[in-house]
């Protein structure tokens, strides 16, 4: 079974710029999570997507949106970028995203802001 | 504030030796505790711990949750190179699975 990929790998953007990241979680899983990680804040959470609606958003600016497709794929956006939003981008799925054991995290987008 | 502290923050250790990591937590609605380890991107699912279920152990790693002092440990004996790592603690707070991490300790194990 395929894990979970995530799109560009890497991606290196101008401040006040704006850039979309993609998930494709495992297959069967319906419930996508994303988080934000940087050497100072750790991991932090972002927000969760089941079927299409977010059911769960953690403390980010409005700068930050995402979306969930019928495909349960997931793109997350970031609008005016800033040399904070510098991080590692990183997507987990599960089956119903009720259970946090049973998420699978993928990769991560390295995103630079210069 | 709902938080999760890791410490120490960075270790430096040689082959053979045993490490102890640690994590204290204070959420206000607590459903387990979980530890992961990252490698190099995709932090990987180590141990889950919860209320009824205080210790858990798989070769050379185990993990206590202590629910008075609202605090976990990680043990790892007779390190290896392939130890190295960031050891990640978060909390599920029970909000479709909602984590809050801590920032991590990185390993570092020396030959």
């Amino acid at each position: 079974k395929a894990g979970v990929t995530q799109t560009p790998r890497y991606l290196i953007k101008t401040r006040g710029q704006q850039v979309t990241l993609s998930c494709s979680p495992i297959s069967g899983h319906r419930s996508v999570s994303w988080y934000q990680q940087t050497p100072g804040q750790g991991l932090q959470f972002l927000f969760e997507y089941f079927s299409e609606t977010q059911r769960n958003k953690g403390n980010f600016p409005g700068r930050f949106s995402g979306r969930q497709f019928s495909n349960s794929r997931s793109e997350m956006n970031v609008s005016t970028l800033e040399l904070g939003d510098s991080a590692l981008y990183l997507c987990a799925s599960s089956l119903t995203g009720t259970a946090a054991y049973e998420q699978y995290f993928g990769p991560g987008t390295r995103l630079t802001v210069t | 504030e709902d938080k999760v502290v890791q410490s120490p923050l960075s270790l430096v250790v040689h082959e053979g030796d045993t490490v102890t990591l640690n994590c204290s937590y204070e959420v206000t609605n607590f459903r387990s505790l979980l530890w992961y380890k990252q490698e190099k991107k995709a932090p990987t699912f180590l141990f889950m711990l919860t209320s009824s279920g205080i210790e858990k152990k798989s070769g050379r790693l185990s993990s206590i949750l202590d629910k008075k002092e609202l605090s976990s440990i990680l043990n790892i004996t007779a390190t290896q190179t392939g130890d190295s790592a960031i050891y990640l603690c978060a909390v599920d707070r029970g909000s479709q699975g909602n984590l809050i991490f801590g920032k991590g300790t990185k390993l570092s194990v020396k030959p």
